[in-house]
Parts: structure tokens; sequence; C-alpha cells
């Protein structure tokens, strides 16, 4: 069984600041990590995946996500926030294999707000 | 950039009545799914559909939730006889195989379903 758990169900940050999104997730096999972005009105837009190879994966808009397996999260960064980065974030979790890869179980997401 | 289309974008019905939501995925995709998020809580796995057949469902897919493909372009969910905790944002995904760490499920905006 999967399980992720996001911490925090809102973070705000000012613009230009550090945007930081916690996930930490449970896996009983190794873990394909993903986080998505939902805009206001809109479908949920993939920021970045982790499978196998490099930990530390980049993705669309400027943001990172390191995978590290001791202490099983996957956090997703960005350096300097910008006030078009607002919108929830969910952090997923799949297993590899068959059509089982699309069977994400989700976190609870994020709300992002990003101060002028 | 190609994108699954989902419609109704929101619909609202009275409990017992049938719902149909509908889906196009992305063209040359072959594996599709469909989500659901209650307002407040996760992104929840419903079933997944390849080859014209459930390859998986979840706990919460039970006899009231069927899908099909009825023209070779469609994804259709529908729910027989609605209830009130039927109330969700349902997403349709599709990706163009399940097999790949490489690929990556695409979701659509979502329909928003109020049963009254």
């Amino acid at each position: 069984a999967q399980s992720v758990t996001q911490l925090g169900s809102h973070v705000s940050v000012s613009e230009g600041a550090l945007v930081l999104l916690r996930c930490n997730y449970s896996s009983s096999v190794p873990p394909y990590l993903f986080w998505y972005v939902q805009y206001p009105n809109q479908g949920l837009q993939l920021l970045l995946k982790y499978t196998t190879g490099a930990t530390l994966v980049k993705g669309i808009n400027g943001f990172e996500a390191e995978f590290k397996k001791s202490e099983t999260s996957f956090h997703l960064t960005k350096p300097s926030a910008h006030m078009s980065d607002a919108a929830e974030y969910f952090c997923a979790v799949s297993t590899a294999g068959g059509t089982s890869y699309g069977k994400l179980t989700f976190g609870q997401g994020t709300i992002l707000t990003v101060h002028p | 950039e190609p994108e699954v289309t989902q419609t109704p974008s929101h619909q609202v019905t009275q409990m017992g009545q049938e719902v149909i939501l509908r889906c196009v995925p992305i063209s040359n995709h072959l594996y599709f799914y469909w989500y659901r998020q209650i307002l407040g809580q996760k992104v929840e796995f419903l079933v997944s559909f390849y080859n014209n057949e459930i390859s998986e469902k979840s706990e919460i897919f039970d006899d009231q939730f069927s899908v099909e493909r009825p023209d070779g372009s469609n994804f259709t969910l529908k729910i027989r006889s609605t209830k009130l905790e039927d109330s969700a944002m349902y997403f349709c995904a599709s990706t163009s195989q399940g097999l790949s760490g490489a690929n990556v499920l695409t979701f659509g905006a979502g329909s928003r379903l109020t049963v009254l």
C-alpha cells in the first residue's frame, strides 16, 4: 500500500522568497514520485517527476524536487516565488509497471499563496 | 499542446438520477483513468481502462459506476443512481503507455458534479 502526506495545507510566502512544499511518502516498493499543480478552473498539470536515476529532479517554472529515500521525502522547492506560482500543489506516488503506473496516490494538496 | 477535454464542466443533478461524464482523451493515448476529488479531500483513483476493459478499480468504484469507450474517441463515466456523497470533482486522465516510467498522466480540467 502507498500513501502520501503533505505537511501544511496552506503555505504563504512573499514574492521572491523561497518556496518549500513538503511531501513524505510511504511505499513498499520503489516509488515513482510526482508533483502536480492545479490552477483555478484547470486540470492537474505535471510539474516534475522522479522515476529512477538522478535524485534531484528539475521541472517546469523553476521548480525542483529531491528524492531522499532515507527520509522517504520528495519536497518541492523554488528559489524565488512569483505571483503566478499561486496555486494548489499535489504530491503523488505510484509504483512501476503495468497499468498500475497510472494509479496515483495523492496527498491532500497544499495551497500556495504568494504575497506582493 | 494536446489536451484531455471533459464535459460538462459543471453538472447539477437530483439524487437518484443517472449522470454521464464525458472525456475526450489525447488521440494516441491507450490508457484511460477516472479520478475524483470530494471537496476538501484528496484526489482519489477510481478506475483504469485499457483495451476496452477495466484493468483496475478502487473500492469506491462500485456497481453504481461504469465506464465505456463507445466510439474510439470518447471515454465516459456513468453513475447510475447518484447519491449526495457522489458530489465531487471528477478528473479524466490518459497516457500513451502504462509500462514506462517515462510516461505521465495528462489530466483534464475536471467535471464538477453536484448532487442535490
